[in-house]
C-alpha cells in the first residue's frame, strides 16, 4: 500500500506562478525525498529532508517537514513550463542502526503539475 | 542521464511467455533496488539488493518473478509465464550504501511492459 498521499491529484498553474503540493504519510520515517517524473520516463531526484530537518532549500525548490503532523510540502517558486511533470513523495524508513535507513522507498500516487506559458 | 542504464526500454511479449529486464547501476553503487510503477500510479517496491545479496523481496513479486545481481554489478529481473497484469513500467534505482548522505536513489529510465 502507498504510505504518502499527495494532494492536489492536479494541479494547473499559468508561468510565474508558485505551485505547491503536499504529502501526508502514516508511520516515523528516516527522511522523506522528492521526485520529479516527466511523461513515460523514469524519476528524477529533486530534494531529501531528514527526519530532524524542518526546512530544506534548493533553487526554486523549497520543502517542508512536519514530523507531527507527518507532512511535507514541496514549494516550487517562478514556475516555467518546463517544470510540467508528475511529483512524487517518497518515504524512506528508519533503519535498525541509529541514522540509518532501509532504503526502500514508500511512493505516494503523484500530484501531476501542468504549467501553462 | 542519471548514470543508470537498462533495457530493454519496451518490450512487448504474449501472455505465458517469459522476460528479463536488466539494470546497470552507476559503478560505485552498491544498492540496487527494483519497482514496478502501474500506469497513474507511484512506483512500488519490489526487490533490493546490497552487493550481491537480495535483501528483501515485497509481496508484490510472486513466484514467477526473480532477479539477480550476480558478482554485485547489473542485475537482472526475470518474469516467467507473464500476465496481463504484470503490464507496467519496471523501474531500477541505485544509491551507495545506507546510511547519512548516502539515501539518494538515482533512477534508470525504465523498462515499459506490455503484455498482450
Amino acid at each position: 500500500s502507498q504510505q504518502g498521499e499527495e494532494d492536489p491529484q492536479a494541479l494547473s498553474i499559468q508561468e510565474g506562478e508558485n505551485a505547491t503540493m503536499n504529502c501526508s504519510y502514516k508511520t516515523s520515517i528516516n527522511n522523506l525525498q522528492w521526485y520529479r517524473q516527466n511523461s513515460g520516463r523514469g524519476l528524477v531526484h529533486l530534494i531529501l529532508i531528514r527526519s530532524n530537518e524542518r526546512e530544506k532549500h534548493s533553487g526554486r525548490l523549497r520543502v517542508t517537514l512536519d514530523t507531527s503532523k507527518k507532512s511535507s510540502s514541496l514549494l516550487i517558486t517562478a514556475s516555467r513550463a518546463a517544470d510540467t511533470a508528475s511529483y512524487f513523495c517518497a518515504t524512506d524508513l528508519p533503519g535498525d542502526a541509529g541514522g540509518t535507513s532501509y532504503g526502500k522507498l514508500t511512493f505516494g500516487q503523484g500530484t501531476i503539475l501542468t504549467v501553462h506559458p | 542521464d542519471t548514470g543508470v542504464s537498462q533495457d530493454p526500454r519496451h518490450k512487448i511479449t504474449k501472455r505465458g511467455q517469459n522476460v528479463t529486464f536488466r539494470c546497470d547501476p552507476i559503478s560505485e553503487h552498491n544498492r540496487l533496488y527494483w519497482y514496478r510503477q502501474t500506469l497513474g500510479q507511484g512506483p512500488e517496491f519490489l526487490t533490493y539488493f546490497q552487493n550481491e545479496a537480495q535483501l528483501e523481496k515485497s509481496r508484490l513479486l510472486s513466484d514467477r518473478f526473480s532477479a539477480e545481481r550476480p558478482k554485485g554489478s547489473f542485475s537482472t529481473l526475470e518474469i516467467q509465464r507473464t500476465e496481463q497484469g504484470d503490464s507496467a513500467m519496471y523501474l531500477c534505482a541505485s544509491s551507495l550504501a545506507y546510511g547519512l548522505g548516502r539515501e539518494t536513489q538515482y533512477f534508470g529510465p525504465g523498462t515499459r511492459l506490455l503484455v498482450l
